[in-house]
């Protein structure tokens, strides 16, 4: 079955510090992934994503994140955290091979940058 | 550009009766929309895919009596919520494909609707 995992349900970090998010995921073929990032009961927001090419995207926000094909991992990674990055970060994939629109979500995991 | 509004924001409802929740692309037209309900371990589930102009298409689970969803214009999907329940209780959130978007295109997601059924 495809699957997205976000092991962590909560990271937290110093305001400076790099920051890192993970994300694996299970899905036949060469999947689309993405981040998306949730302020409180908002919607999402897109932050990046991966189609081909360099393994290192960079998107909005200053994030980026690296995709890693042997691990099945697309991290999501800033060198410097802001405390406006904490957050509800999603990870999402779709499958290529479906010829559909649809998300295969992570569980999200919940950024707190500590001042 | 991409906009997507939900209304209402949040709503409260009695058990029993029904709500109505409306998603509107602002400045572009959405061939396909998609209903997600949030549940508070942070997961996104999609409900349906609602296509302009022809029925919606549920996820295995989702009650379509239930859950009634219309897509009668490019600018407009709509998610009624029967005689909901206190389980019903949860955050909504609709995106959006504008058309020609490509598979490895982004949605675009409304602001969600919190409903709480007491």
């Amino acid at each position: 079955a495809q699957s997205v995992a976000q092991p962590e349900d909560q990271v937290n970090v110093a305001e400076g510090n790099p920051l890192t998010v993970k994300c694996t995921y299970s899905v036949s073929g060469n999947p689309y992934l993405f981040w998306y990032v949730q302020y409180p009961n908002r919607g999402l927001q897109f932050l990046l994503k991966y189609i081909t090419g360099d393994n290192l995207v960079k998107g909005s926000y200053g994030f980026e994140a690296e995709f890693n094909k042997s691990q099945t991992s697309f991290h999501l990674k800033k060198p410097s955290a802001l405390v406006s990055d904490s957050a509800l970060y999603f990870c999402a994939v779709r499958d290529r091979a479906s010829g559909t629109y649809k998300y295969i979500f992570g569980t999200g995991t919940r950024l707190k940058v500590l001042a | 550009g991409a906009v997507v509004s939900q209304h209402p924001s949040w709503v409260i409802c009695k058990s029993g009766t029904s709500v109505k929740i409306e998603c509107r692309s602002l400045d572009f037209q959405a061939t396909t929309m998609f209903w997600y309900r949030q549940f508070p371990k942070q997961s996104l589930m999609l409900m349906a895919t609602s296509n302009e102009g022809s029925k919606a298409t549920y996820e295995q689970g989702v009650e379509k009596d239930k859950f009634l969803i219309n897509h009668a214009s490019l600018t407009l999907s709509t998610l009624t919520v029967t005689s909901a329940h206190p389980e019903d209780s949860s955050f909504y959130i609709c995106s959006a494909r504008p058309p020609g978007a490509s598979y490895n295109s982004p949605l675009h997601f409304g602001n969600g609707t919190r409903l709480t059924v007491t």
